[in-house]
C-alpha cells in the first residue's frame, strides 16, 4: 500500500491560511469520506484535527477545515498561530489494509 | 479522561520477539476499535495493524504480515501486538491508538505516548 502524497512543507505568517494538500487514488482518498488530519509538535503524540473529511472533533479550533475533491483531500488552516506549527499527517481507509498514513508536512509560521 | 499506556518496548536483536501492550483508561473498552501505528526516528506515520471492538475484523500492513499479531482482553481493557521475525526496519516508536468507533474505519481519536522498539544486533 502506497503512503499517500503530502508537501513535505509549508510556510506561513501568522494570522495568513495555509493549505495541504494530500493526494491518494481511487482505492483510498476518492473512495471513501474517511479521510482524517493529524497535527503532531515535535517529540509529541499526533492528535486528532479532521475526521471523516471535514468534522472537527470537540476542542478543535475552528480555524482548522477539511475538504476533499477527486482523489485529493485538503487541510486549510486560517488565522495561522505560532502554536499551530508541528508536522501534519492525512490519512485514508483503504480497499486494501485498512489504513495509509501521507508522509508527512512540515508546517512553519514565519 | 482516556489513557493509554503502553509498554514493552526495548533493544532485541534481527529475529527474535517482543509483546507489546496497551493499558487503556477513561472509557469503556469493547465499544471501540484499536490500532497501532508506529514512527520510525525521524520519520513519518506508519499504520501497522488494527482490531475491531470484538476481534472479529483484524488488519495488517503488508509490511508487517505474517510477522506481527494484534490481539486485546477485553476483561483487562487491553491491546496487544506480538512481533516476530523483528527486522531492523521495524525500529520505530510504537503507539497504541483508540478508534472513534467500533469498526475499524473509523479515525484514531486519542493516542498513546508510544513505547520505543529498537531491533539492533
Amino acid at each position: 500500500q502506497s503512503a499517500l502524497t503530502q508537501p513535505p512543507s509549508v510556510s506561513g505568517s501568522p494570522g495568513q491560511s495555509v493549505t495541504i494538500s494530500c493526494t491518494g487514488t481511487s482505492s483510498d482518498v476518492g473512495s471513501y469520506n474517511r479521510v482524517s488530519w493529524y497535527q503532531q509538535p515535535p517529540g509529541t503524540a499526533p492528535k486528532l484535527m479532521i475526521y471523516e473529511v471535514s468534522n472537527r472533533p470537540s476542542g478543535v479550533p475552528d480555524r482548522f477545515s477539511g475538504s476533499k475533491s477527486g482523489n485529493t483531500a485538503s487541510l486549510t488552516i486560517s488565522g495561522l498561530q505560532a502554536e499551530d506549527e508541528a508536522d501534519y499527517y492525512c490519512s485514508s481507509y483503504t480497499s486494501s489494509s485498512p489504513w495509509v498514513f501521507g508522509g508527512g508536512t512540515k508546517l512553519t509560521v514565519l | 479522561e482516556v489513557q493509554l499506556v503502553e509498554s514493552g518496548g526495548g533493544l532485541v536483536q534481527p529475529g527474535r520477539s517482543l509483546r507489546l501492550s496497551c493499558a487503556a483508561s477513561g472509557f469503556t473498552f469493547d465499544d471501540y476499535a484499536m490500532h497501532w501505528v508506529r514512527q520510525a526516528p525521524g520519520k513519518g506515520l506508519e499504520w501497522v495493524s488494527g482490531i475491531s471492538w470484538n476481534s472479529g475484523s483484524i488488519g495488517y500492513a503488508d509490511s508487517v504480515k505474517g510477522r506481527f499479531t494484534i490481539s486485546r482482553d477485553n476483561a483487562k481493557n487491553s491491546l496487544y501486538l506480538q512481533m516476530n521475525s523483528l527486522r531492523a526496519e521495524d525500529t520505530a516508536l510504537y503507539y497504541c491508538a483508540k478508534a472513534g468507533g467500533i469498526q475499524l474505519w473509523s479515525a484514531f481519536d486519542y493516542w498513546g505516548q508510544g513505547t520505543l522498539v529498537t531491533v539492533s544486533s
